[in-house]
């Protein structure tokens, strides 16, 4: 069955810092993953996706991620954390028969002047 | 443009009573979901539909009822509900299925 597993479930920073937000999956076929965003009191919002094409997808708002097959990993970065980007981030794969996704347990990353 | 709108944001129901969460989308998209957020759980599959007419269980069916009438409308219902079922409701859709969904705002529901 198809997982993603989310290290830590809160991430702090410092403006200007690295952001560094880990995401594990298990599948049993090719997996197509995606990274979401949610502020407070919203639903989620698409910060990127892999869909087997180039192995390093780049996002909104100065996010990316990078599938490595053979560490089963999709972790999220971005060079330079502001303010704004204070939120929570999931996780999510596509189920074996590609008809929903599946979600990680979210990271709450916080950002502190 | 508004794409996926759900109605009511908040609801406060005692045990037992019956409600319905209605989800709306325009952007013609045959793949409708609805998910249930609980804090440090992220978020569950309750049901999913392919397309008006059809509809499938998820993970977490249980309590809940859905029907698919239209490719816009896919209302949620609670039946007898139960404080286990106090979450945040998050409906979304897509135009593959599977991929890249587009969420609606939320519906936050306590029992009490």
């Amino acid at each position: 069955a198809q997982s993603v597993t989310q290290l830590g479930s809160h991430v702090s920073v410092s403006e200007g810092a690295l952001v560094l937000l880990r995401c594990n999956y298990s599948s049993s076929v090719p997996p197509y993953l995606f990274w979401y965003v949610q502020y407070p009191n919203q639903g989620l919002q698409l910060l990127l996706k892999y869909t087997s094409a180039a192995t390093l997808v780049k996002g909104i708002n100065g996010f990316e991620a990078e599938f490595k097959k053979s560490e089963t990993s999709f972790h999220l970065t971005k060079p330079s954390a502001h303010m704004s980007d204070a939120a929570e981030y999931f996780c999510a794969v596509s189920d074996t028969k590609g008809t929903a996704l599946i979600f990680g347990k979210g990271t709450t990353l916080s950002v502190s002047s | 443009n508004a794409g996926v709108t759900q109605t009511p944001k908040f609801r406060i129901l005692k045990i037992g009573q019956s409600m319905t969460l209605q989800c709306t989308q325009d952007m013609n998209h045959n793949y409708m979901y609805w998910y249930r957020q609980d804090p440090g759980m992220g978020l569950k599959l309750i049901y999913y539909s392919v397309g008006a007419g059809i509809t499938d269980k998820g993970e977490v069916p249980n309590g809940y009822n859905v029907s698919r009438s239209t490719t816009e409308d896919f209302p949620l219902r609670l039946e007898l509900a139960a404080p286990s079922q106090t979450s945040v409701y998050f409906c979304a859709s897509s135009y593959v299925k599977g991929m890249s969904y587009t969420f609606g705002s939320g519906t936050r529901l306590t029992v009490v």
